[in-house]
């Protein structure tokens, strides 16, 4: 496919699980970005990345998240420990390069934590 | 970056031209004004950006004052289709992660 895709669609987990969630830019694209949308708001910055290496991960709200990518293209987010207020729809999206140019967002994984 | 203002939902009728307004009298001059919408269950998606000229596109205009306190994203013939959520986000250019706020809900109606 030509966009950005993530899996799973939906994931429900106990809260204390371990989840990991995917994502897959577009091809060529350099940049990812991870975001994070409660119910009723806009998007809140996670980590991006340049590359394989985290460029800013100042948008993790605590240790309990963690994302890598370790060949610059996919990328996992993992999030240890679950708690309900977890629950979120996450959103991936990539760019040809960092900077100025316009985002590409995936569909996004809707977490609910139990 | 500086904070944007938007009216929390409008409604416009299909077929007339939707103006959504934007706030950001705290913009610094090397700030870009953009704006993405979501339509339900999607995720974000460009429509367009500028730094003090207007700009059009195929999807819309955005109309930035003189000043660049504020911003209008013009729809010119709305369809029941442009139903989303649509966001003003103000960026320094460089900058990789965008601040969104809560958003306009725009709402057509036949």
């Amino acid at each position: 496919g030509a966009g950005v895709s993530q899996t799973p669609s939906n994931k429900v987990t106990e809260k204390g699980k371990y989840v990991e969630l995917r994502c897959d830019p577009i091809s060529g694209h350099t940049a990812l970005y991870w975001y994070r949308q409660s119910l009723g708001q806009g998007p809140e910055f996670l980590i991006y990345f340049q590359g394989t290496g985290a460029a800013d991960d100042s948008g993790l709200p605590n240790d309990r998240f963690f994302a890598v990518r370790p060949e610059g293209s996919v990328s996992t987010l993992k999030i240890q420990r679950t708690e309900r207020g977890d629950s979120a729809v996450y959103l991936c999206a990539s760019t040809p390069r960092a900077g100025l140019g316009e985002q590409f967002f995936g569909p996004g994984t809707r977490l609910t934590v139990l | 970056d500086a904070k944007t203002t938007q009216p929390p939902s409008m409604d416009c009728a299909e077929g007339r031209a939707a103006n959504l307004p934007c706030n950001h009298s705290t913009i610094s001059g090397n700030e870009y004004v953009y704006w993405y919408r979501q339509i339900h269950s999607q995720g974000p998606q460009y429509i367009i950006h500028g730094l003090k000229n207007n700009e059009t596109n195929e999807m819309a205009s955005l109309i930035i004052t003189e000043d660049r306190k504020s911003s209008t994203l013009i729809l010119p013939h709305a369809t029941l289709r442009d139903t989303a959520v649509y966001y003003c986000i103000v960026r320094v250019a460089g900058n990789n992660d965008m601040r969104f706020g809560a958003g306009t809900r725009l709402t057509v109606k036949p």
